[in-house]
């Protein structure tokens, strides 16, 4: 079963907008982070948050965790047409060394 | 030169068929795993490796076996390859004692099974 769930499916934005997704989680974690996809690609790392932060930034990248509601959430302000692809979370549940991700949010950023 | 690689990009099979996908890389990282990806259910954990002689089954391992070479190299196998093998598969690979267990994925291999 999926650990992670992430809202919207889906987002159209304009360019200069922000966006924001949210993923739930299931179990207590270790830590979250947050990947990129672009269409068919491999994902990549855009930021780590420890189950003991509750706010992290990098860049244009702000991320918050409530570990009381088992959710994050991935804020990318003032969005550009690069910023499209899917967005998944990823969670290290406590006492393991593997990662769980979620379904994934598409972005799409119109210029 | 990529970190993560894997071979072949691309198959196509038919259903029975025994085949095999490869991953290599150059991080120096211990651990590696194996993920696919089905549109509109994220990745799933097939398969992962903490060093050479330490095997572990993901969430759906069914189906699917794998070997670690070398520290470098981790490969899937597909014994009786079936339809709903079709997805696009990934190879990651972290290390625990680097940058914050982040993962480093290869580009990927579609597969299609008929």
């Amino acid at each position: 079963s999926q650990q992670g769930e992430e809202d919207p499916q889906a987002l159209s934005i304009q360019e200069g907008e922000n966006a924001t997704m949210n993923c739930s989680y299931k179990t207590s974690i270790n830590n979250l982070q947050w990947y990129r996809q672009n269409s068919g690609r491999g994902l990549v790392h855009l930021i780590l948050i420890r189950s003991n932060e509750r706010e992290k930034h990098s860049g244009r990248l702000r991320v918050t965790l409530d570990t009381s509601k088992k959710s994050s959430s991935l804020l990318i302000t003032a969005s550009r047409a690069a910023d499209t692809a899917s967005y998944f979370c990823a969670t290290s549940p406590s006492g393991t060394y593997k990662y769980i991700f979620g379904t994934g949010t598409r972005l799409k950023v119109l210029a | 030169d990529a970190d993560v690689t894997q071979t072949p990009r691309n198959r196509i099979t038919k259903t029975g068929k025994r085949i095999m996908l490869e991953c290599s890389q150059t991080k120096g990282h211990d651990r590696m795993y194996w993920y696919r990806q089905d549109p509109g259910l994220g990745l799933r954990l097939i398969y992962y490796s903490f060093d050479v002689k330490d095997i572990n089954k993901g969430e759906i391992s069914d189906g699917y076996s794998v070997s670690r070479q070398a520290q470098a190299k981790f490969s899937l196998s597909l014994e009786s390859a079936i339809p709903n093998q079709t997805a696009l598969y990934f190879c990651a690979t972290s290390d625990p004692g680097g940058d914050q267990e982040t993962q480093y994925f290869g580009p990927g291999t579609r597969l299609l099974v008929l």
